[in-house]
């Protein structure tokens, strides 16, 4: 079965320093997603991305993030200067062309931890 | 600015039993989709509903929706301790596809 895949699989960074999380969506999917969820708390969604540009974005989703897909098959979220409170884990999730049954497939996530 | 609020929180029940967890948001909707997350897991799709009165089955779970109440049930029938997760609903508001997510209900089934 098809997968969104998330590396790493965990994150340990110093505030401040920058992170990328990398995603490599379903190959025929043409919708993206990051989502965060800190622990043991609801999923938080922070943006959407279609066509090569940001559809919709939550306010968490500030200056400090941004994500792009550099080549045919990668998804990035940049965090630019990591606060405590980026400690999260953070999903990656995609779905098929926009339609009322589309179904985010989630990846297994990136645990982010800001030291 | 859409809410999605579960209740309960949290439910311990015993096997065997049944029992239903709710979904209620504060918009219009035309999408509301029902996930599982075991701990330290990830998010596994269970159910996408897309009209009033939809419902939808697997195994031992069924989850409504009631798009003019704006409320989603998914219900539980002889519970078995397998189905011990959280369970998250989740809804787009009409025309996007930003997912706002209940605050999750911590299933614990007891043998």
């Amino acid at each position: 079965e098809p997968e969104v895949t998330q590396t790493p699989s965990h994150q340990v960074t110093q505030m401040g320093q920058e992170v990328i999380l990398r995603c490599v969506p379903i190959s025929n999917h043409l919708y993206f997603y990051w989502y965060r969820q800190i622990l043991g708390q609801k999923v938080e969604f922070l943006v959407s991305f279609y066509n090569n540009e940001i559809s919709e974005k939550s306010e968490i989703f500030d200056d400090q993030f941004s994500v792009e897909r550099p080549d045919g098959s990668n998804f990035t979220l940049k965090i630019r200067s990591t606060k405590l409170e980026d400690s999260a884990m953070y999903f990656c999730a995609s779905s098929e062309a926009p339609g009322q049954g589309a179904t985010g497939t989630f990846g297994s996530g990136t645990r982010l931890t800001v030291v | 600015e859409l809410k999605v609020e579960q209740n309960p929180l949290f439910l311990s029940m015993q096997e065997g039993k049944n029992y239903t967890i709710y979904c209620n948001y504060s918009t219009t909707s035309d999408r509301l989709y029902w996930y599982r997350q075991d701990p330290g897991k990830s998010l596994e799709s269970l159910f996408v509903l897309l009209s009033n009165g939809a419902v939808k089955q697997e195994g031992r779970l069924m989850a409504s929706l009631d798009t003019k109440a704006r409320l989603s049930t998914l219900h539980i029938t002889a519970a078995v301790h397998d189905l011990s997760a959280t369970y998250f609903c989740a809804v787009a508001p009409s025309g996007t596809y930003k997912y706002i997510f209940g605050t999750g209900t911590r299933l614990k089934v007891l043998a």
